[in-house]
């Protein structure tokens, strides 16, 4: 089965940093573009970041998080991560990992089921 | 940036009754090679989102046939034949023609 389990998430200070992991497994994860999307309270959902297979030589962000948001993988093991600095308080939401086969224009086969950044004082 | 709007927002449902979601997008989702990429999400309380539908009206493996989806260029719209208890969630379209892919803003079904 194809499982994708996100951590990392937790409650920070507007302008820290957190990483925000996406644990993979069941399927060839280094085929297989990947996504983060987030879902703020009451809100709907929105991409953030999108990396390749493979090397992920390619990245794409949302204009919101763009020179603050790093997306990366490790195909030896199995994880997407997302490196998020300068938080801000609009950042607050349920943050999901998803994935795709990379070259197919078919997108978000799979999700996780999120975990929640708070940015607060 | 495309656009997608659902509605309803709020969808009350009868066990064993259909139900209708629609969507529209700001832009046509044809691409160049032809295909339309609007797909269907269900978000179930507790539970990963599930993608239903691919490219307008194609059922991913394991989705009952009660599930539908038809549509063109703007229009969109997810048919649930009989809504069964398990159906009661949140139900997202989006597109994946232009990048980036955007989302509706979810209909909510539940039991009346």
């Amino acid at each position: 089965d194809v499982q994708l389990l996100e951590s990392g998430g937790g409650l920070v200070q507007p302008g820290g940093s957190l990483r925000l992991s996406c644990v993979t497994s069941g399927f060839t994860f280094s085929s297989y573009a990947m996504t983060w999307a987030r879902q703020a309270p009451g809100k709907g959902l929105e991409w953030v970041s999108s990396i390749s297979g493979g090397s992920g030589d390619r990245t794409y962000y949302a204009d919101s998080v763009k020179g603050r948001f790093t997306i990366s993988r490790d195909n030896s093991k199995n994880t997407l991560y997302l490196q998020m600095n300068s938080l801000r308080v609009d950042d607050t939401a349920v943050y999901f990992c998803a994935n795709w086969v990379e070259g197919s224009k078919i997108l978000f086969d799979y999700w996780g089921q999120g975990t929640l950044v708070t940015a607060s004082s | 940036d495309v656009v997608m709007t659902q509605s309803p927002l709020s969808l009350p449902v009868t066990l064993g009754q259909p139900a209708s979601i629609s969507c529209r997008s700001s832009q046509n989702l044809v691409n160049s090679d032809g295909d339309t990429h609007l797909n269907w999400y269900q978000h179930r309380p507790g539970q990963s989102l599930r993608r239903l539908i691919y490219k307008v009206s194609n059922r991913d493996s394991g989705v009952p046939d009660r599930f539908s989806g038809s549509g063109s260029g703007t229009d969109f719209t997810l048919r649930i034949s009989r809504v069964e208890a398990e159906d009661v969630g949140v139900y997202y379209c989006m597109q994946g023609t232009h990048w980036p892919p955007t989302f509706g803003q979810g209909t909510k079904v539940e039991v009346k």
